[in-house]
């Protein structure tokens, strides 16, 4: 099975840089996605990681540590319209394309 | 426009009422998935489909149907709704492939009384 953790709100300053942890266990793994979700609206792609290490891509990065079942999402210079849930989610190996997801962190960004 | 299309948008109805929630995509994806979102709980996925004819449960599949005909439609039938059913559902595809990224539909938002 699956068990991805992540904290359920946040709360940061416009301008200003955050990370999003995710920790997961599972029983196999085929990499991992980072999604925005603006509230009412459907999930849209950020990041994907499958090997240790940092992906950056413009504003957002996103890191993985395979051993420590661990990940993170890093927001620079914060915009109003980044607040938004960041779901965390996880392909297993399963051999089908399912990703199974966390529960999601709501981001408030604030002036 | 590459796109993931999902009908109806809302809708209400009352317990044991049949209801089909449609899904289609453009992109020639094998992949098709179902998930239900709920407040607290995350996306959970209820049915997914690998190619035509095949189909298999997800991790809350019970009150549910599914049906994969045509590549490109993945309905979501419920028989008998009932209230505990109320939930934003999404339509998802993809390519085979790990590295491949989920394509989301739009939502339904359903109610039932």
């Amino acid at each position: 099975g699956q068990n991805i953790d992540q904290p359920t709100e946040m709360t940061a300053t416009e301008g200003a840089i955050v990370q999003i942890n995710c920790t997961y266990q599972t029983s196999g793994f085929n990499g991992l996605f980072w999604y925005q979700q603006h509230a009412g609206e459907a999930p849209t792609f950020l990041s994907y990681n499958v090997l240790d290490g940092l992906e950056e891509k413009g504003r957002f990065s996103s890191f993985l540590s395979r051993s420590k079942g661990y990940s993170y999402l890093l927001l620079k210079e914060l915009q109003m319209k980044d607040s938004a849930s960041y779901l965390c989610a996880v392909r297993d190996q399963t051999g089908a394309n399912n990703l199974f997801f966390g529960t999601g962190t709501r981001l408030t960004v604030i002036p | 426009e590459a796109q993931v299309t999902q009908n109806p948008r809302y809708l209400i109805t009352v317990t044991g009422k049949k209801l089909t929630v449609t899904c289609s995509q453009n992109m020639n994806h094998e992949y098709m998935s179902w998930y239900r979102q709920d407040p607290g709980l995350g996306l959970r996925q209820i049915y997914y489909s690998m190619n035509v004819e095949v189909t298999d449960k997800g991790d809350v599949p019970e009150g549910y149907k599914v049906s994969r005909k045509e590549k490109r439609n993945f309905p979501l039938i419920l028989e008998s709704p009932s209230p505990n059913q109320t939930s934003l559902y999404f339509c998802a595809s993809s390519l085979q492939g790990t590295n491949e990224k989920l394509f989301f539909g739009s939502g339904t938002q359903l109610s039932v009384l």
